[in-house]
């Protein structure tokens, strides 16, 4: 979806350098989310954010840190890159509400060697 | 871990055969989402299941919320090159969101 953009689309890092991933979004939505996506575990929520710095944990926190400092964007930082953050990394957007759907950015491939 | 289990992984069809995946859950789902994910694409949200026993179809799509709230399926009749890729069911908790891992699905022309 075109509403939700990310920066970069692919990134290749060594291990223990510091990386963000970017995400931008023109559709207004309050919330934000960040989600990590390996072959055969599908989908799994990294961090995500209602407002302008709200910040909650998602299931797998651990290695990652957010920013929501606007409410159009929401940055993911990986303080110190691990050959098992190789992973496609989505963002989304949602409206406020439990329960609505979820829209994605086209995804960023990072790969740490 | 994940709330919710789907299967199959993977089902490979000859175009024109059904598919169904199915998402199923120890515990009661307070809702279910269907996204599909093309290859190197993106997820997009396909449908919600809020209610027992719902029912909603989507031109070949068929989606069914089970009477007891534990388990949903996606129905598609007559397969098409078109329909390849994931199929995740998710269900939003507690404002968090959990995904399970996918049914991939391939089409042989």
């Amino acid at each position: 979806d075109a509403d939700v953009t990310q920066t970069p689309r692919n990134r290749i890092t060594k291990t223990g350098k510091r990386i963000m991933l970017e995400c931008s979004q023109t559709k207004g939505h309050d919330r934000m989310y960040w989600y990590r996506q390996d072959p055969g575990l599908g989908l799994r929520l990294i961090y995500y954010s209602f407002d302008v710095k709200d910040i909650n944990k998602g299931e797998i926190s651990d290695g990652y840190s957010v920013s929501r400092q606007a409410q159009a964007k929401f940055s993911l930082s990986l303080e110190s890159a691990i050959p098992n953050q190789t992973a496609l990394y989505f963002c989304a957007t949602s409206r406020t509400g439990m329960g609505n759907e979820q829209f994605f950015g086209p995804g960023t491939r990072l790969t740490v060697l | 871990g994940q709330q919710v289990m789907q299967i199959p992984q993977y089902q490979h069809v000859q175009e024109g055969e059904d598919f169904t995946t199915y998402c199923n859950s120890s515990t009661t789902l307070s809702n279910i989402q269907w996204y599909k994910q093309r290859p190197g694409g993106h997820p997009v949200f396909l449908i919600q299941l809020v209610k027992s026993g719902e029912v909603k179809k989507q031109k070949r799509l068929t989606f069914q919320f089970g009477e007891a709230k534990k388990n949903s399926s996606l129905h598609i009749t007559a397969t098409q090159t078109t329909d390849v890729g994931t199929y995740f069911c998710a269900e939003a908790i507690n404002n968090d969101m959990r995904f399970g891992a996918g049914t991939r699905l391939t089409v042989k022309p």
